[in-house]
């Protein structure tokens, strides 16, 4: 069983443009967290949400919990937003399920 | 302010032989986790501890052992290394309640042969 699926898998992009990445989750959670792999493996937490809207420099978060489904928005995207993309969902009882990932490529 | 600290970053083992990863974090963090990361998988959760001396498994716990005697440290030990537990090991810290941004480590590779 998967929790958390995320969609695109993969995503190649030009510089500048406007980019999505989904996350969808079957279970009651408490939070919702983005992460950020870059290429030599280093986790960054990105955003932690439970509801509306988060935004940090070009990076927004958002999430429904109504339709258990978050999205990652990146504008203007740039070469070094290139990393995978994680969401992750923390359901009660001290559990973090992770999705597979969403590899992003920004060409130049 | 070093964060999370992992060591080895690199190791290879043979099977049967045990092996225990480390973990530092100096933030006065209560959360702390072990996850593994395998190929076409999500990061997996091994075993966690929200405190010195409380520790809990989690999804994928067998053949694995952690203990928590500080705040600090959290080392997860491999009883006797199986091919199956070749992966990228994470460690990972949060103050206070777990549902809080989590501070990640550098990874340890491992491979088992």
């Amino acid at each position: 069983k998967n929790e958390v699926e995320q969609s695109p898998q993969n995503l190649t992009a030009q510089e500048g443009e406007f980019i999505t990445i989904n996350c969808s989750y079957s279970v009651g959670i408490s939070a919702l967290h983005w992460l950020q792999q870059h290429p030599g493996g280093g986790i960054v937490s990105l955003f932690m949400l439970s509801s509306g809207k988060k935004k940090h420099g070009r990076l927004i978060a958002t999430i429904n919990i109504q339709e258990k489904h978050s999205s990652l928005h990146i504008t203007a995207s740039h070469p070094r937003d290139s990393a995978v993309y994680i969401c992750a969902v923390y359901i009660p009882g001290n559990q973090f399920y992770f999705g597979t990932g969403t590899s992003l490529t920004v060409i130049p | 302010n070093a964060g999370v600290t992992q060591t080895p970053k690199f190791q290879v083992l043979k099977t049967g032989q045990s092996m225990t990863l480390q973990c530092a974090q100096d933030m006065n963090h209560e959360y702390m986790s072990w996850y593994r990361q395998d190929p076409g998988m999500g990061l997996r959760l091994i075993h966690y501890s929200v405190g010195a001396g409380i520790t809990d498994q989690g999804e994928v716990p067998n053949g694995y052992n952690v203990s928590r005697s500080t705040t600090e440290d959290f080392p997860l030990r491999l009883l006797s290394a199986a091919p199956s537990q070749t992966s990228v090991y994470f460690c990972a810290s949060s103050p206070g309640h777990p549902n809080q941004p989590q501070h990640f480590g550098d990874g340890t590779r491992l491979s088992i042969l």
